[in-house]
């Protein structure tokens, strides 16, 4: 039983380039979360996928940020026209809910640098 | 937005000293979360709570869904040095929906 997986680990780029990460959620999951978490800070919320479905955005989420999850299974998150502020760590997570139950497996992480 | 209040923000205790933390929100909450998070990697599950009043243990680690659902505590017992890392709030349901809203996190240093 795998975990969640995501692609690449680290990226590093430069101010104005566009960057695509990948998320593998774990099997059977249908729902898909994308967070951002900045040093010393928690993870913060910025959307989620049931299925194919994006059915929640953060205001965090600008334009220049586009995530798809086309067949339901793997994620792109997509930021365009980088800026130095969007230097963080990127993190997916998957869940299946169980009645009222939900719980958020995550990923180890894409690592951004903006230079 | 909403916040979760997570203290202390850092512990630093000797190897085989119990721990507590806890949180708390002005908001009520269906699900409560605790992760660990060391450098580097993503958030790992500790505990899963998803009933006002429930506690739960998990090896040496306990944690309890307060009664009025705006709280929660985490309890680690007889720390040993692995236990090192940044531990994580998160509160799941009612107003915030499906999203987590995390907390800062307690760094925990735990000294041989």
């Amino acid at each position: 039983d795998t975990g969640v997986s995501q692609d690449p680990r680290h990226k590093i780029t430069k101010r104005g380039q566009n960057v695509t990460f990948r998320c593998d959620p774990i099997s059977e999951h249908n729902r898909l979360y994308w967070y951002r978490q900045t040093l010393g800070q928690g993870p913060e919320f910025l959307t989620y996928f049931q299925n194919e479905a994006q059915l929640e955005k953060s205001r965090l989420l600008s334009d220049r940020f586009s995530a798809e999850r086309p067949k339901g299974s793997f994620s792109t998150l997509e930021i365009q026209r980088t800026e130095q502020g969007d230097s963080a760590m990127y993190l997916c997570a998957s869940s299946r809910r169980w009645g009222f139950q939900e719980t958020q497996y995550f990923g180890p992480g894409t690592r951004l640098l903006v230079l | 937005g909403q916040q979760l209040n997570q203290s202390p923000q850092s512990m630093f205790i000797q190897e085989g000293e119990d721990v507590s933390m806890n949180c708390t929100s002005s908001s009520i909450f269906n699900t409560w979360l605790w992760y660990k998070q060391e450098p580097g990697e993503g958030p790992v599950l500790l505990i899963a709570l998803y009933k006002a009043g429930e506690l739960t243990s998990n090896g040496r680690l306990t944690a309890q869904f307060g009664i009025t659902r705006k709280d929660s505590f985490l309890n680690i017992s007889a720390s040993i040095p692995s236990d090192v890392g940044i531990y994580f709030c998160a509160g799941g349901g009612e107003t915030s929906g499906s999203r987590l809203t995390f907390g800062e996190g307690t760094q925990l240093t735990v000294n041989p």
